[in-house]
Parts: structure tokens; C-alpha cells; sequence
């Protein structure tokens, strides 16, 4: 299968940082999508991306969609004890499966 | 409310025993999956089905089998051939395939 390669893999930061992170391929995509993941819980959808430049964002979240197609970014601004999780990304190649990447384990420390 | 519900969330299974994961779901989405999580791998997909009465192995599907007899219902058969089954397993759904999926709340299986 594709390999995504999410960075970092972990990040500690005090309590109203920004947080930033991505995602990369080798191969392009068509869609990307962020999710969150709570501990022993679902992935729940943050936000979908669809076009190359493409920057959108939901409440304190802004993602982007990388201009070659192959990488996307997702930033946190100020960050709240409940950003805690893990922060994964999934890319999709036109009419295939989403691949997802290793995730991101956030810790914010009040 | 509309969603995605596995059952159980934890399970415990003996060596060699098959076991079955529920999802149900009832959003009317046409497109099911199940994906494994282990630690530090992120989701791997394992089978999934656009429509009723199909489905299609994913990249780790050795060991496992499905069925999709109704629209609402994707339940996953861990076999005794998964010689590694202890993991977090994932049931999401979308629209159709190229649609972002929406995840349930996992199974969490162990192995005594």
C-alpha cells in the first residue's frame, strides 16, 4: 500500500501554542482528509480537502492542501487541554482506497 | 441519532477460535470498511464493500473474512488463521468510496 509519512510522531506543547504538522507521499493525491482520535475511541473527521492549494479551516484548525499534490498540513492555533489525541492524516489517489498515515500523538500541558 | 455502532467493545478470544465483530450502521451509506490499528502503524485496511452483496480484500486481508448481506450490516470473522488478531479494529462507512468515512468506536480484541 502507499506510505504516508505524518511528522512528528509526537509533540508536547504548553497550553495556548500553536501546533503545526503534515503529512507526505510519494504519490499524488486528489483528497486529503484529517482526522482526531481520542483514547479508545473512532478517528472523527476534522476537515476534507479537495483541491491542490486548497485552505480551509474549522474553528481554531486550518488545514492545507500542499500545491504538488503530495503533502498536506494541518496547524492548530492556541492550543486547549482537549486538542489532546492523536492527529492522523489520510490521502486518497482518484478511485482508490484512503491510505492513512501513522498519526500524530498531541499532549498539551496546562 | 444516525452513526456507526461495533459491538463488542472489548473481546476476548482463545487460540483457534474464530470470532465476529459487529458494525451496523444506519446513515444509508453505501460504502463499508474495516481497517486494523496497531500501535505506531496507523489504519490498515483490511476489506471493503461499495455495495451490498460485494466486498473487496484490503492490503492485510489473510486471516480475516466478511460478509455484506444487508446495507446497514459489515461484520468481520477474525479466523484462527490471523495468527497476530490482537488489535483495535475499526468499522467506518461513507457514501460512496471516494467519499471521506465516518468511523464507529472500535473492538478492542485480545487473545487469552
Amino acid at each position: 500500500g502507499q506510505q504516508l509519512n505524518q511528522s512528528p510522531q509526537s509533540m508536547f506543547i504548553q497550553e495556548g501554542e500553536d501546533v503545526s504538522m503534515n503529512c507526505t507521499s510519494s504519490s499524488i493525491f486528489n483528497t486529503w482528509l484529517w482526522y482526531k482520535q481520542d483514547p479508545g475511541e473512532g478517528p472523527v473527521l476534522l476537515i476534507a480537502l479537495y483541491k491542490a492549494g486548497e485552505l480551509t479551516s474549522n474553528g481554531r484548525l486550518t488545514a492545507q492542501f500542499g500545491i504538488t499534490r503530495k503533502d498536506s498540513f494541518l496547524n492548530i492555533s492556541a492550543s486547549i487541554p482537549s486538542d489532546v489525541g492523536i492527529y492522523f492524516c489520510a490521502g486518497q489517489i482518484a478511485g482508490n482506497q484512503f491510505y492513512f498515515g501513522t498519526g500524530t500523538s498531541l499532549t498539551v500541558i496546562p | 441519532d444516525g452513526g456507526i455502532t461495533q459491538s463488542p467493545k472489548y473481546l476476548f478470544r482463545k487460540e483457534g477460535q474464530n470470532v465476529t465483530l459487529s458494525c451496523e450502521q444506519n446513515l444509508n451509506h453505501d460504502a463499508m470498511y474495516w481497517y486494523r490499528q496497531d500501535p505506531g502503524q496507523g489504519l490498515r485496511l483490511i476489506y471493503y464493500s461499495q455495495i451490498v452483496n460485494d466486498f473487496q480484500k484490503g492490503d492485510i486481508a489473510e486471516g480475516y473474512s466478511v460478509s455484506r448481506e444487508k446495507k446497514e450490516s459489515f461484520p468481520l470473522t477474525v479466523t484462527s488463521a490471523q495468527k497476530n488478531p490482537t488489535a483495535f479494529y475499526l468499522c467506518a462507512s461513507s457514501t460512496v468510496t471516494n467519499q471521506p468515512q465516518h468511523f464507529g468506536d472500535g473492538t478492542r480484541l485480545s487473545i487469552l
